[in-house]
């Protein structure tokens, strides 16, 4: 099974509204990060957490990191139409290699 | 190169061929990751290089893939004997190293297998 799970799966919600999406994972990690995917093309970096860190900012984004409940969440505040995408969460552990989840897609309605 | 580059962007090919994909990572990055991503899916880890280490290939999902890779430069992706299953969008990564650094994607190599 995925070492991170993001959840819900589909979300949609009209523009202005926030957005939350969900990441848990099972083992102990170094580091999380979210990637967003627009439809048909490769993903990108929006934000990376530290283990030892618990919340961090990026413009509209917002990242929480609770690593008792081994679970992030994702806040995108006041979204607009172009934010929907789909949004992965990626785990990276002491073996090195980072770990993606499935996704949630999300879908801001304008 | 200013990112990951990856050829061909699309490949159609008839079932029981041979295809390979190639990933030209970022200039000085150590990592590299093969992802495969179906349709509507999420990624599914492949393989993946770091430095001069083996490669952990635990994610090839049979012996019709193999990877390789030149030093810390180019890498391809074989698939022997394409099956329609095969059809999927197949992402090559770099980054920097293993440590936690953001992780680049190219735009993917769209396979469909006919």
């Amino acid at each position: 099974s995925q070492q991170g799970e993001e959840d819900p799966q589909a979300l949609s919600i009209q523009e202005g509204e926030n957005a939350t999406m969900n990441c848990s994972y099972k083992t102990s990690i170094n580091n999380l990060q979210w990637y967003r995917q627009n439809s048909g093309r490769g993903l990108v970096h929006l934000i990376l957490i530290r283990s030892n860190e618990r919340e961090k900012h990026s413009g509209r984004l917002r990242v929480t990191l609770d690593t008792s409940k081994k679970s992030s969440s994702l806040l995108i505040t006041a979204s607009r139409a172009a934010d929907t995408a789909s949004y992965f969460c990626a785990t990276d552990t002491n073996a090195g290699k980072s770990t993606f989840g499935d996704g949630t897609t999300l879908t801001v309605k304008p | 190169g200013a990112g990951v580059s990856q050829s061909p962007s699309n490949k159609v090919t008839e079932k029981g061929k041979d295809v390979e994909l190639r990933c030209d990572p970022i200039s000085g990055h150590t990592a590299l990751y093969w992802y495969r991503q179906r349709l509507g899916q999420g990624l599914e880890f492949l393989i993946y290089f770091q430095g001069n280490s083996a490669p952990d290939k635990s994610g090839l999902p049979s012996d019709r893939f193999s990877a390789e890779r030149t030093g810390e430069s180019v890498s391809t992706l074989t698939i022997q004997r394409t099956q329609q299953e095969d059809s999927a969008v197949y992402l090559c990564a770099s980054s920097f190293d293993n440590a936690g650094n953001t992780i680049y994607f190219g735009e993917g190599s769209w396979l469909t297998v006919v």
